[in-house]
């Protein structure tokens, strides 16, 4: 299957600071989606981008199909910003088979 | 909307018995699916179903069964619960699981003894 990996796996921001999360693929995909699981494990979507960028207030994220990656941006950390980030991808053989990276485990302290 | 709704929240099963997991959409989604997450192995997917009638499996289907009577419903069945199974259970769903976002429900914490 095609390998997701993202990094870094572990990120302690102060409030206010900002902060980029990256995620490559082994292989070309025609679906790439972010999400943000909450303390309380609430799974978020915050964008479906297999490529281009695209912005939703303090958040905003990048995919470069061609290199194979895609990068998420943080703005202006909050608390609320806390928990654990996925990337999660879809190759065009395998249709409906998202597959998840091992995420990013953001703290923001106050 | 509700959303995805799953049900119930918390289970706990002795090893042996059996159980359904309930999920539910009321966006009128085509594509549904049911993922577990496990500490340190992220999100696997388990089976899923592009509409209708149509259920195909994910990377760990064994020891699960799904069926798609309805395009709300997409019920997840343990048939005799193994400790290995235990896990939190996510379902999803999204327009056509290709070229939209997929919305999760809220889980559900399943222990199997």
């Amino acid at each position: 299957g095609i390998q997701v990996e993202q990094s870094p796996p572990d990120l302690i921001l102060q409030e206010g600071a900002n902060s980029t999360l990256r995620c490559n693929f082994s292989d070309s995909v025609n679906n790439l989606q972010w999400f943000h699981q909450n303390p309380w494990g609430q799974l978020i979507n915050l964008f479906y981008i297999p490529s281009g960028t695209k912005q939703n207030g303090r958040l905003s994220a990048t995919t470069v199909a061609t290199e194979r990656y895609s990068l998420l941006y943080i703005s202006s950390s909050q608390t609320t910003d806390s928990g654990v980030y996925f990337c999660a991808v879809e190759r065009g053989d395998s249709w409906g088979k998202l597959q998840f990276g091992a995420g990013t485990q953001v703290v923001v302290t106050p | 909307n509700a959303g995805v709704t799953q049900t119930p929240k918390f289970q706990v099963l002795k090893t042996g018995q059996s159980m359904t997991l309930q999920c539910a959409q009321d966006m009128n989604h085509e594509y549904m699916s049911w993922y577990r997450q496990d500490p340190g192995m992220g999100l696997r997917l388990i089976h899923y179903s592009v509409g209708a009638g149509i259920t195909d499996q994910g990377e760990v289907p064994n020891g699960y069964n799904v069926s798609r009577s309805t395009t709300e419903d997409f019920p997840l069945r343990l048939l005799s619960a193994a400790p290995s199974q235990t896990s939190v259970y996510f379902c999803a769903s999204s327009a056509d699981g290709h070229n939209s976002p997929l919305h999760f429900g809220n889980g559900t914490r399943l222990t199997v003894t």
